[in-house]
């Protein structure tokens, strides 16, 4: 069964530091979504991606976020200068016109 | 007034038995309705869609009420490997994918 993965699985910084996290989304779908979930807390939306441009973002996605599709398989999310609130765990999801798949994660934490 | 709001939890019930996890939406402009599982430290999995006339996938039945914008999950015969969070998922839709989470509900099913 085909499903997203994402790398890395966990990734420690420093406050100020950037970071690019990876995600390989199933190979059909046409959208592409980020969203995180900071421990003890709700899953929420950041972005979403398609035909090669973002199509939706929310108000967490200020202008230290980035989305970027590099090459016909990779989506990256990159977090200029990280903040220590910036510590969450970060989902990747793709999707085909409906239902939406999610990756992994990976654990981000800002120290 | 949450978008999605849920019952915590937990819900701690023996093997075999019936639980119902309930969850209502605030924005009545809301299309798409889904039931996504979470274990402990995961990403979402995607459980079921709900759909208007309501819809069963074996143990699990969910059912949608839009006058009262609430939504609801029955599992049948209980197994230890359906303790999990389950969270309740809602889409504006109309040029909007973003997927708004409750915080989600815990079931523990016990021995």
């Amino acid at each position: 069964e085909p499903e997203v993965t994402q790398t890395p699985s966990h990734q420690v910084t420093q406050m100020g530091q950037e970071v690019i996290l990876r995600c390989v989304p199933i190979s059909n779908h046409l959208y592409f979504y980020w969203y995180r979930q900071i421990l003890g807390q709700k899953v929420e939306f950041l972005v979403s991606f398609y035909n090669n441009e973002i199509s939706e973002k929310s108000e967490i996605f200020d202008d230290q976020f980035s989305v970027e599709r590099p090459d016909g398989s990779n989506f990256t999310l990159k977090i200029r200068s990280t903040k220590l609130e910036d510590s969450a765990m970060y989902f990747c999801a793709s999707s085909d016109e409906y239902e939406q798949y999610f990756g992994p994660g990976t654990r981000l934490t800002v120290t | 007034r949450k978008e999605v709001e849920q019952d915590p939890g937990p819900f701690n019930v023996p093997e075999g038995a019936t639980v119902a996890f309930n969850c209502t939406y605030s924005n009545s402009a809301s299309q798409s309705f889904f039931w996504y599982r979470q274990d402990c430290r995961k990403e979402p999995k995607l459980l079921m869609s709900v759909y208007s006339s309501g819809n069963e996938d074996g143990r699990f039945t969910a059912q949608l009420n839009r006058a009262s914008q609430y939504i609801s999950l029955l599992i049948r015969d209980s197994k230890l490997s359906d303790s999990a969070t389950y969270l309740c998922v809602v889409r504006l839709d109309t040029g909007r994918r973003a997927l708004t989470f409750g915080s989600g509900t815990r079931l523990q099913v016990q021995p």
